[in-house]
């Protein structure tokens, strides 16, 4: 059975510096992974998706990767705002779709 | 032009009561599904549906139903409301080829 896991659970930073979330999952046999936003109280936000055929994705500060072999992707996030500040969540899509357990961020002004 | 939408947005009701919870989405997809996400806001997939499939996850009690009238829609109907329904319920679709998925508002469902 798949498992992702999501280090570190808390995450707090200044406003301006460059973080990276990370995703782990135990079984490599995936189709894609997607990472989400979610905002206290609201439904989650799309932010990137990398096919299992991809290394990367990259959108505006957000770069995500993804390596099969070891059973992990990254999410960077460069310039943090306090706008970025959320739970993130990855999502791998086997047979079905797994969640991560989220990384909260924290950006402080 | 909200592209999941479910309704209610929140839902309170008494222990034993049936109810029902509707999505839809305008996005076209193929495969539509419920996930829950509890207390301590892990999410789980709870089903997932298209055309041709219903895939359900073996760990929901029978309690709990989908019902798709077209491809656009997917309910969730829950019979017999156990405290332990408490949870936050997501609808979300995805399309066929990229398989990247888009979720609705969801609904917070209390029962007392």
């Amino acid at each position: 059975k798949q498992e992702v896991t999501q280090i570190p659970a808390a995450l707090s930073v200044p406003e301006g510096e460059n973080l990276v979330l990370n995703c782990s999952f135990t079984d490599s046999a995936i189709y894609n992974l997607q990472w989400f936003r979610q905002d206290p109280g609201k439904g989650l936000t799309s932010l990137l998706l990398i096919q299992s055929s991809q290394r990367e994705q990259t959108s505006g500060r957000l770069n995500a990767s993804l390596d099969k072999s070891s059973g992990r992707s990254t999410l960077y996030i460069a310039a943090s705002q306090p706008g970025d500040s959320a739970t993130y969540l990855c999502a791998v899509k086997g047979n079905q779709f797994y969640f991560g357990t989220g990384t909260s961020l924290t950006v402080i002004p | 032009d909200t592209a999941v939408s479910q309704t209610p947005k929140y839902l309170v009701t008494q222990m034993g009561n049936d109810k029902s919870i509707k999505c839809e989405q305008n996005l076209g997809h193929d495969t539509m599904y419920w996930y829950k996400q509890d207390s301590k806001k892990f999410l789980k997939i709870m089903f997932s549906y298209n055309n041709k499939e219903l895939i359900i996850n073996e760990t929901v009690p029978n309690r709990f139903s989908p019902k798709s009238p077209d491809k656009a829609h997917l309910n969730l109907h829950i019979n017999s409301l156990e405290l332990g329904d408490s949870a936050v319920y997501f609808c979300a679709s995805s399309q066929e080829t990229t398989g990247e998925q888009y979720f609705g508002p969801g609904t917070r469902l209390t029962v007392t």
